[in-house]
């Protein structure tokens, strides 16, 4: 089946400081890469739709300069936390889709905290 | 605004148990709905996904059924094991963009 691959599943940064994590579909090409949060023991809430070769659409309620998305090729999105904040602690997973009327599928997720 | 619902929310079973997981939805102007696994600090495994116009699928130990027009789809999981312990998420790809709708999960857990 299809792979996508996140990297890193796990880091600590200190308050302030910027991350990003990468998710890449290594055996198909994604024109449509998502990204979602997930907090302990809830369900996962979609941040923002990425679109390789445009901007992402980000879902109500999510900064989108605090979390900047690129999409620069089909097999490639990465997240960027701008300055972050110990609340931006979080499980963080991407998935993209294969191709039209195929599932989603997703990668292993990054797990951020912010110290 | 697409709203999907899974019960229970958490379930404990003795090995061997035949078991159902319940998602409802409340826009039946579904595309499809994928049924995920979700173990603790992992990402997503996708087990079953069921198309608008198919009524069920099966997979292994696994079958999972849609019913649109009542905004209902069950997990069906023969025989459990306690390897089968996890978070059992529904998801919803409606017509209107290609956003899944998440489910609170159901966390089961399956006793030796």
């Amino acid at each position: 089946g299809a792979v996508v691959s996140q990297h890193p599943s796990r880091v600590i940064c200190k308050s302030g400081t910027s991350v990003k994590i990468e998710c890449r579909s290594l055996d198909f090409q994604a024109t449509t890469m998502f990204w979602y949060r997930q907090f302990p023991k809830q369900s996962l809430m979609l941040m923002a739709t990425s679109n390789e070769g445009s901007k992402a659409t980000y879902e109500q309620g999510v900064e989108k300069d605090k979390f900047l998305i690129n999409h620069a090729s089909l097999t490639l999105s990465t997240l960027t936390v701008t300055s972050a904040h110990p609340e931006d602690s979080s499980f963080y997973i991407c998935s993209a889709r294969a191709q039209t009327g195929q599932g989603l599928f997703f990668g292993e997720g990054s797990r951020l905290t912010v110290l | 605004k697409q709203e999907v619902t899974q019960i229970p929310a958490a379930l404990s079973v003795p090995e061997g148990e035949n078991l159902v997981l319940n998602c409802s939805f409340t826009d039946s102007a579904i595309y499809n709905l994928q049924w995920f696994r979700q173990d603790p600090g992992k990402g997503l495994t996708s087990l079953l996904l069921i198309q608008s116009s198919q009524r069920e699928q099966t997979s292994g130990r696994l079958n999972a059924s849609l019913d649109k027009s009542s905004g209902r789809s069950t997990l069906y999981i023969a025989a459990s094991q306690p390897g089968d312990s996890a978070t059992y998420l529904c998801a919803v790809r409606t017509d209107a963009g290609n956003m899944l709708t998440f489910g609170g999960g159901t966390r089961l857990m399956v006793k030796p």
